[in-house]
C-alpha cells in the first residue's frame, strides 16, 4: 500500500492569497491526482500530474489557478492562486498503484481550506 | 459526468445486511467496478473492485450481473462504525467520483 502524508491538513487564509499544499508519497508513483471536496460534496478531479510533464486539467480547472509541480516520483505541490471564499474546499492527492490490487487508489488525509 | 448512479442515502441498524446498488449502463470493456468508503475528514478508503459475478473479502462483498451494467455491494451485519458515504466508481483510468451513498446506521 501506499501511505500519503499531505501538508498543511488545514489553513485559513485570507481571499487574494495563494496557498501551497504539499503530497509526499512514500513510493514512487508514475501517476498522482488532485481532488477537490467542497462542503457535502462529492470529489472532483483537478487535475493529474505526471512526472516530468504538463498537469494534465479537467474541465472547470485552468493552470493559472491551480498550478500543479511534479518534480519527482514521489512528491507534488497543489496551489490554490488569488483565493476567493468559493476555493474553501478539502483538496485531496491521490495516488494508483502499489497494492496487491494494482488500480487501487489511496488518498491523503486532506488539506482542508477556509478563505476569508 | 460521473458514469455510475447510486441512491443518495440509506438507513440502516446494526446487524442487518446493507446491500447499495450501483447503475453503469456505460460501462467499458476494460473497467473494474470499485467500491470506495469515506468516512467525515478522511480521505476515501478502497473498499472492492470487481470485474465479473462475485467477489468476496474481509469486509464486504460485491455482485455483478453478466451484463456489468450494474453492481451491488453487500455489507454484512453492519455496525455503527460503518456509517459513511460509499463510492462506486468505474475503475480504467482515471477515478472519476458520483455522488456516493451515505449510509446511517443506527443503534
Amino acid at each position: 500500500s501506499a501511505v500519503i502524508s499531505q501538508k498543511p491538513s488545514r489553513d485559513i487564509c485570507q481571499r487574494g492569497t495563494s496557498l501551497t499544499i504539499q503530497c509526499q508519497v512514500d513510493s514512487q508513483v508514475t501517476m498522482m491526482f488532485w481532488y477537490r471536496q467542497q462542503p457535502g460534496q462529492s470529489l472532483t478531479l483537478i487535475a493529474t500530474a505526471n512526472q516530468g510533464s504538463e498537469a494534465t486539467y479537467e474541465s472547470g480547472f485552468v493552470i493559472d489557478k491551480f498550478p500543479i509541480s511534479r518534480p519527482n516520483l514521489t512528491f507534488s505541490t497543489l496551489t490554490v492562486s488569488n483565493m476567493s471564499p468559493e476555493d474553501s474546499s478539502i483538496y485531496l492527492c491521490s495516488v494508483e498503484g502499489g497494492g496487491v490490487r494494482n488500480t487501487e487508489a489511496f488518498f491523503g488525509q486532506g488539506t482542508r481550506l477556509t478563505v476569508v | 459526468l460521473a458514469k455510475t448512479t447510486q441512491p443518495i442515502s440509506m438507513d440502516s441498524y446494526e446487524g442487518q445486511e446493507v446491500n447499495i446498488t450501483c447503475s453503469h449502463n456505460n460501462i467499458a470493456t476494460n473497467d473494474y467496478i470499485t467500491w470506495y468508503q469515506q468516512f467525515p475528514s478522511q480521505g476515501p478508503r478502497f473498499i472492492i473492485q470487481g470485474y465479473k459475478t462475485k467477489v468476496t473479502n474481509e469486509v464486504a462483498s460485491l455482485f455483478i450481473p453478466a451484463d456489468r451494467k450494474s453492481s451491488t455491494l453487500s455489507l454484512p451485519r453492519v455496525s455503527l462504525s460503518d456509517t459513511a458515504v460509499y463510492y462506486c466508481l468505474l475503475q480504467g483510468g482515471k477515478l472519476i467520483f458520483g455522488q456516493g451513498t451515505e449510509l446511517s446506521v443506527k443503534p
